[in-house]
Order: C-alpha cells, then structure tokens, then sequence
C-alpha cells in the first residue's frame, strides 16, 4: 500500500508568481485535502474534494484553488503569490464514510514553498 | 467548534512515561478526541483516536474522563525518536476540516 506522494519537495517562487503543487493519494482513498502550515504553527486547512468537486473549504481567498483527478491525484494552485504564503503545504487523503474527525487520514510530506 | 488547549513544550528523558493532556471544555456530545504526531518536514501522523474511557493501541494510550472535558495522551517508555509535536484535535464524523492547535513539542533527551 502506497502512502501519498507529493511534489516537489521545495520550491523558491517570486511574489505575483503562480505555483502548482501535486499530490497522489493513497491507494483506496478518495477523498483529498490541502492544509498550509507556516512555521511554528498547525496546519490550517486549505479545501477538501471529494468527486472532483470541492466539498469544503477553509478561510483561504480564492487565489488557492484546486483540483481532484479521476484518478484522485490532486493539485494545489495558487496564484499572485505573496510573501506570507511562504509555508509548508500538506496534502492528506482519507476514505469517505470511514474517516472523520481525523481518523483514517494519511499525510504526505509536503512541499515547502518560499516565496521571495 | 471545539477549542483545544495544551501545554507549548514538555520534556522528558528516555524510558520515561509521557503524559500530555489537553483541555477542550467545549466538546460537543458526537466530537472524538484524536491525537496526531508530527516530526519537523513532516506530514502529521494518526497516533490514536477516543470517544470515552481508555483506548490503547500498540503506540500510545487515550485517557478520557467521564465528563471528556479533557484527555490524556501517555507515551509509555519513550525514546529520542518520540521526540516530535503532538497535536489534540476534537470534532464530528462530518466534520471535513481537521482543526490543529500549535501542538505541543515534546523533546526526550537521553
């Protein structure tokens, strides 16, 4: 059983840029999720999708989007880029129906974003 | 939505029990009490999960009064790799979003 998978692991962009982040979830998951933790702090949920549609979304603006494949891989874009979205982005996929309130979810890694 | 508070930092030496308890005086009747390890470039990891009483797994053990206004996580024996942040996080089975606090850092020294 694979855990999830995200890339890249870094990356250095310029404020008013525009980043991608990937993420493959785990085998038998369906449902992915995107958190931001900056240093020193707990993650912050970002959205959830579940079905390629976006099921749930935290107190981010609307330049943080995202999107689920039927393959249930995912991608994280931000766009305008700002110095304060300089943070770890974690993305975790669990199973619907058998998660909630934190069980069953599976992290991946991350990817440390700078913005500069 | 339930608010959870826990120590900033703990430390302790190895073979050492750990207790971290947190506090959520609010917890609604259908939240679960869920505890996550997180090591530095990490993703957090599921430690262990409680609704009342005692849970135990092979990792950790879950203390949950009766009235679950709080809980204690209890590292039995821990070792320098327990070293990492552990976060308390409450909410429903329909929640969608999972609500972390700053954790709490626990260094084990040998």
């Amino acid at each position: 059983e694979t855990g999830v998978t995200q890339s890249p692991t870094h990356l250095i962009k310029t404020r008013g840029q525009q980043v991608t982040l990937r993420c493959s979830s785990q085998s038998g998951h369906n449902t992915v999720s995107w958190y931001q933790q900056a240093l020193g702090q707990g993650p912050q949920f970002i959205f959830q999708y579940y079905r390629e549609e976006e099921n749930g979304r935290g107190n981010f603006p609307p330049r943080f989007s995202g999107l689920q494949f039927p393959n249930y891989s995912s991608e994280l874009n931000v766009n305008a880029l700002e110095l304060d979205d300089s943070a770890l982005y974690l993305c975790a996929s669990s199973l619907a129906g058998t998660g909630g309130a934190g069980y069953g979810y599976t992290f991946g890694s991350g990817t440390r974003l700078t913005v500069v | 939505l339930a608010k959870t508070t826990q120590p900033i930092s703990m430390d302790s030496y190895e073979g050492q029990e750990v207790n971290i308890t947190c506090s959520h005086n609010n917890i609604a009747t259908n939240d679960y009490i869920t505890w996550y390890q997180q090591f530095p470039s990490q993703g957090p990891r599921f430690i262990i999960q409680g609704y009342k009483t005692k849970v135990t797994n092979e990792v950790a053990s879950l203390f949950i009064p009766a009235d679950r206004k709080s809980s204690t996580l209890s590292l039995p024996r821990v070792s320098l790799s327990d070293t990492a942040v552990y976060y308390c996080l409450v909410g429903d089975t329909g929640r969608r979003a999972l609500t972390f606090g700053s954790g709490t850092r626990l260094q084990v020294q040998p």
